[in-house]
């Protein structure tokens, strides 16, 4: 998608372990979000980022951190990953004027 | 908070046929706005439609529509003369003007156009 990349695409991890998504834009944008997709839930907030430095927890942040150092990027970090854990997760930036765009996702296991 | 309902989880229709999806809503927000996105196969997040809530008149985007219904808090999406490229998840979903530009999803109608 323009303007926005999240790596990795695909990633299978052991419980217990740590693990960090990381999210790239290259549009400037104040606003990034992540969101974790399961099925019959459809996308829920896990965190969300205003600007550097500056996040707050969404619907379902239980067990994950985040950080934005600059502007460019935002991490998401499992600490130590559960099966519950086990999701798609859409990093996305928002402009006010243009709207959503989202990343192409990562699928994340935890085995 | 606010919620977002698709009260179906699955929708089949044939090839060219009509077929209409379902969103509810609750918020206590008088202005905002609802969107609607497509997921296919590849999990890219498609915007499909979009409609603000101050506006009246229902958004239409080629042989995509809704039918917004505010008071009932109703958001419909409508796809005329389906193809198969149309089959997809779709995910309804709500934000407020103010704020954070939080979106706020449905659970998801997967939706398969029969040949």
């Amino acid at each position: 998608d323009a303007g926005i990349t999240q790596s990795p695409r695909h990633k299978v991890t052991e419980t217990g372990t740590p693990v960090t998504l990381r999210c790239h834009q290259t549009e400037n944008h104040r606003y990034m979000y992540w969101y974790r997709q399961d099925p019959g839930h459809g996308l829920r907030l896990i965190h969300y980022s205003y600007g550097v430095k500056d996040t707050d927890k969404g619907e379902v942040s239980d067990g994950y951190s985040v950080s934005r150092s600059k502007t460019e990027d935002f991490l998401l970090t499992l600490e130590s990953a559960t099966s519950s854990q086990t999701s798609v997760y859409f990093c996305a930036i928002s402009d006010y004027r243009v709207g959503y765009t989202f990343g192409s996702g990562t699928r994340l296991t935890v085995v | 908070a606010q919620t977002v309902t698709q009260s179906q989880p699955e929708m089949s229709v044939q090839e060219a046929e009509t077929v209409t999806l379902s969103c509810t809503y609750d918020t206590s927000e008088s202005d905002y706005y609802l969107f609607w996105y497509k997921q296919p196969p590849s999990r890219q997040m498609i915007l499909v439609i979009r409609q603000e809530a101050y506006k009246q008149q229902n958004a239409t985007e080629n042989r995509f529509s809704v039918n917004f219904q505010k008071a009932a808090k109703s958001f419909s999406l409508k796809i005329s003369d389906s193809q198969l490229g149309d089959a997809a998840m779709y995910f309804c979903a709500y934000r407020s003007v103010q704020g954070a530009q939080k979106l706020v999803f449905g659970q998801g109608t997967r939706l398969t156009i029969n040949p």
